[in-house]
C-alpha cells in the first residue's frame, strides 16, 4: 500500500499566522497534490507537482504556496493565514496524473482562529 | 475552468438495496473517470475507474459512463452498513490533476 504521511495532523493558528504543512511520500511517485476539504466543496486542488522543483498551479491556490524540495517532501505553505483556510488538507500522490491511482494522507486539520 | 457535480448531495438507502450515484462534468475532453470512498474521519481511497464509455463492473460496484450527456454514474448492489461513507467522484482530462466532484453522502440503515 503506497504510503503518504502528512504533518501536523492538527494545527491551529492565529489570523495572519505562517503555517507550514509537511508532506512524505515513500511511494516513488512523480506527482504529488495538496487539496482541501470543504463540507459542500468536496476536495479541491490547490497545488500539485511533477517532481522536485516544479510546481503547478491547481484551482484554488489563492493564499496558499508550495514547494517540492525532493522526489518525497511537498510542502504548503499559508504566509498570511485567514479563517476562510480553516479546513481538512490532504497530501497525495500518484506514480502519473490524469489516470493513475491517486493515493491520500490522512489529512490534517487547520484552524485559523 | 472542469466543474464536476454530484447528486443527490445525501441518502439513505435501507440494507440489500442498490444504492446509485450520479456525476456530471463539464468538458468533454475529460478521458479518465474514477470514484473514490472515504470513511468518516478516513483518507479518500480509490474504488474503481473507466476510460471508455459503457459499463464496468467489479464485485457489487458498477460504473456507467457516457461521455456524450457528460455523466457517469456508481451503482452498489446489495448495499450493506460498511458501504456508509462519503463517495466522491473524479475526472481528469488531457493528463492533468484529477478533479473531484462535491460528494455524496450515503447512509446504509440495517
Amino acid at each position: 500500500e503506497a504510503a503518504v504521511t502528512q504533518s501536523p495532523r492538527n494545527k491551529v493558528t492565529v489570523t495572519g499566522g505562517n503555517v507550514t504543512l509537511s508532506c512524505r511520500q515513500t511511494n516513488s511517485h512523480n506527482y504529488m497534490y495538496w487539496y482541501r476539504q470543504d463540507t459542500g466543496h468536496g476536495l479541491r486542488l490547490i497545488h500539485y507537482s511533477y517532481g522536485a522543483g516544479n510546481l503547478q498551479i491547481g484551482d484554488v491556490p489563492d493564499g496558499y504556496k508550495a514547494t517540492r524540495t525532493t522526489q518525497e517532501d511537498f510542502f504548503l505553505l499559508l504566509e498570511l493565514a485567514s479563517p476562510s483556510q480553516t479546513s481538512l488538507y490532504f497530501c497525495a500522490s500518484s506514480p502519473g496524473t490524469g489516470n493513475t491511482e491517486v493515493f491520500f494522507g490522512k489529512g490534517t486539520r487547520l484552524t485559523v482562529v | 475552468q472542469q466543474k464536476v457535480q454530484q447528486s443527490p448531495e445525501s441518502l439513505i438507502v435501507p440494507e440489500g438495496a442498490m444504492t446509485s450515484l450520479n456525476c456530471t462534468f463539464s468538458d468533454s475532453a475529460s478521458q479518465y473517470f474514477a470514484w473514490y470512498r472515504q470513511h468518516s474521519g478516513k483518507a479518500p481511497k480509490a474504488l474503481m475507474s473507466i476510460f471508455s464509455n459503457g459499463e464496468k463492473e467489479e464485485g457489487r460496484f458498477t460504473i456507467h459512463l457516457n461521455k456524450a450527456s457528460l455523466h457517469f454514474s456508481l451503482h452498489i448492489r446489495d448495499s450493506q452498513p460498511s458501504d456508509s461513507a462519503l463517495y466522491l467522484c473524479a475526472v481528469s482530462q488531457g493528463g492533468r490533476a484529477l478533479i473531484f466532484g462535491t460528494g455524496t453522502t450515503v447512509s446504509v440503515s440495517p
